[in-house]
């Protein structure tokens, strides 16, 4: 099982639309969690953390399950800006280590 | 204030060779993490350098090292090239606070392509 796993995609939709993505982590230890972003050919950027009250940012909310090990990123009003490869990234306090999930790929169109 | 620069930004190998990639962290940063992104895949965390020293370390062979000079700058090394190296190599810079360690700021990476 892999230390962090999410849907790789594609999710397609349209501008405007409301796209939830979610990611599992299989270490209990695990005590911090992230969202990144990744545009084409970029390198990954820091979209939010994810606390454990769930959090916001404008049209972005992310929630976090520490019973069931399992994160989610809801986007709201979709924009084209948005495609982009979104990272779910676990840090494993005893470890030491931050986890990267493989991604999950967001085309949104006209 | 500069972020975290990478050299060279592309570079093609043959199987057999060795690379070395360079890493500036970021102005404050001290560690600095080396990752591994295959195509498609998420990035694979190599090793993590602080103080100079490696303190964690992946599931990466020895043909992976590094070193960390005073002015935190880092280096990564890459022995005996396998077609399979292929990748883009991130360097990742943090500040090793009670809890900055967590957040990483990314350069643009190195794409190696070994032929």
């Amino acid at each position: 099982r892999k230390e962090v796993e999410q849907d790789p995609g594609p999710f397609n939709v349209p501008e405007g639309a409301t796209v939830a993505f979610n990611c599992t982590y299989s270490n209990s230890a695990s005590q911090s969690f992230f969202w990144y972003r990744q545009d084409c050919r970029k390198e990954p950027k820091l979209l939010m953390s994810v606390y454990s009250s769930g959090n916001e940012d404008g049209r972005f909310t992310a929630q976090l399950n520490r019973a069931s090990q399992y994160i989610s990123l809801l986007i709201r009003d979709s924009k084209l800006s948005d495609s982009a490869t979104y990272l779910c990234v676990v840090y494993e306090y005893n470890t030491d280590k931050l986890i990267f999930g493989t991604g999950t790929r967001l085309q949104v169109f006209p | 204030d500069a972020g975290v620069t990478q050299s060279p930004t592309h570079l093609i190998k043959t199987r057999g060779q060795q690379v070395t990639l360079r890493c500036s962290p970021k102005s404050g940063h001290d560690t600095v993490s080396w990752y591994q992104q295959a195509l498609g895949q998420g990035p694979q965390f190599i090793f993590q350098y602080y103080e100079e020293e490696e303190r964690q370390r992946g599931n990466f062979p020895d043909r992976f090292s590094g070193h960390q000079f005073p002015n935190y700058s880092s280096e990564l090394n890459v022995n005996a090239l396998l077609l399979g190296d292929s990748a883009l190599y991130l360097c990742a810079s943090s500040f090793q606070g009670p809890s900055g360690a967590n957040v990483l700021t990314f350069g643009a990476g190195s794409r190696l392509t070994v032929l």
